[in-house]
């Protein structure tokens, strides 16, 4: 089965200032359509999921644009460019090549300084 | 846009069967997948099932098979998703989302989900003896 590894676990960051978040894939999110299909979702508090981030890179409608996703293969990022008290959750990678289940990271939790 | 507004609480027996339902508006019932998430008290999100919505196909996720079902009611606009054979480790929140398109793989011969664009409030199920 696929695992997806983030890192780190936690993360405290001040206001303004970047985070990062890293997703290692154990196999290659990459199809031979040319597609990678490797996204981001970020649960606040008390709240469901949100989708981020769909195929690596593209921010979902009403995104900021701070948030941005990038990588390739095994190995992907979520940089937020400046972080607001709005960003607190936990933010998990998915994946769905490697059918039928689709996988999550176990999840990063981002809090505010 | 939509709107996916998901039954309350329960509180279940070890071995008894659940039934969470996910009522659809603001958009076609029909046009969009639902699937359906979990996520244990402190862990992460488990991904459970799909149902084509327009023709009720299902798809499961292996560790759910034969205790998994879902249904759909076109008339009350409800996706209803039922676990039986309840265990403890069952205890999570449940939230059903709107799969924003779904992609039928030539090359892998499967249909892949989109983004899950769209989510429930979330269902407390709490199984304990």
């Amino acid at each position: 089965d696929i695992v997806l590894t983030q890192t780190p676990l936690s993360l405290s960051v001040t206001p303004g200032q970047p985070a990062s978040i890293s997703c290692k894939s154990s196999q290659s999110l990459l199809h031979s359509d040319g597609n990678t299909y490797l996204y981001w979702y970020l649960q606040r508090p008390g709240q469901p999921p949100q989708v981020l981030i769909y195929e690596v890179s593209n921010r979902f409608s009403g995104v900021p644009d701070r948030f941005s996703g990038s990588g390739s293969g095994t190995d992907f990022t979520l940089k937020i460019s400046r972080v607001e008290a709005g960003d607190v959750g936990v933010y998990y990678c998915m994946q769905s090549l490697h059918l039928p289940s689709y996988t999550f990271g176990q999840g990063t939790r981002l809090e505010i300084k | 846009q939509g709107q996916l507004v998901q039954s309350g609480t329960e509180v279940k027996k070890p071995g008894a069967s659940v039934v969470v339902s996910c009522k659809v508006s603001g958009y076609d019932f029909s046009s969009l997948p639902i699937t359906w998430v979990r996520q244990a008290p402190g862990q992460g999100l488990q991904w459970m099932g799909w149902i084509n919505v327009y023709n009720g196909h299902t798809d499961v996720a292996q560790e759910f098979q034969g205790r998994l079902f879902m249904t759909t009611d076109t008339s009350t606009t409800t996706v209803k998703m039922e676990m039986t054979s309840l265990r403890s480790d069952d205890t999570a929140i449940y939230y059903c989302a709107r799969v924003s398109q779904i992609r039928f793989d030539y090359t892998w011969g499967t249909t892949r989900l989109d983004v899950f664009d769209m989510w429930g409030q979330g269902t407390v199920v709490i199984v304990s003896s």
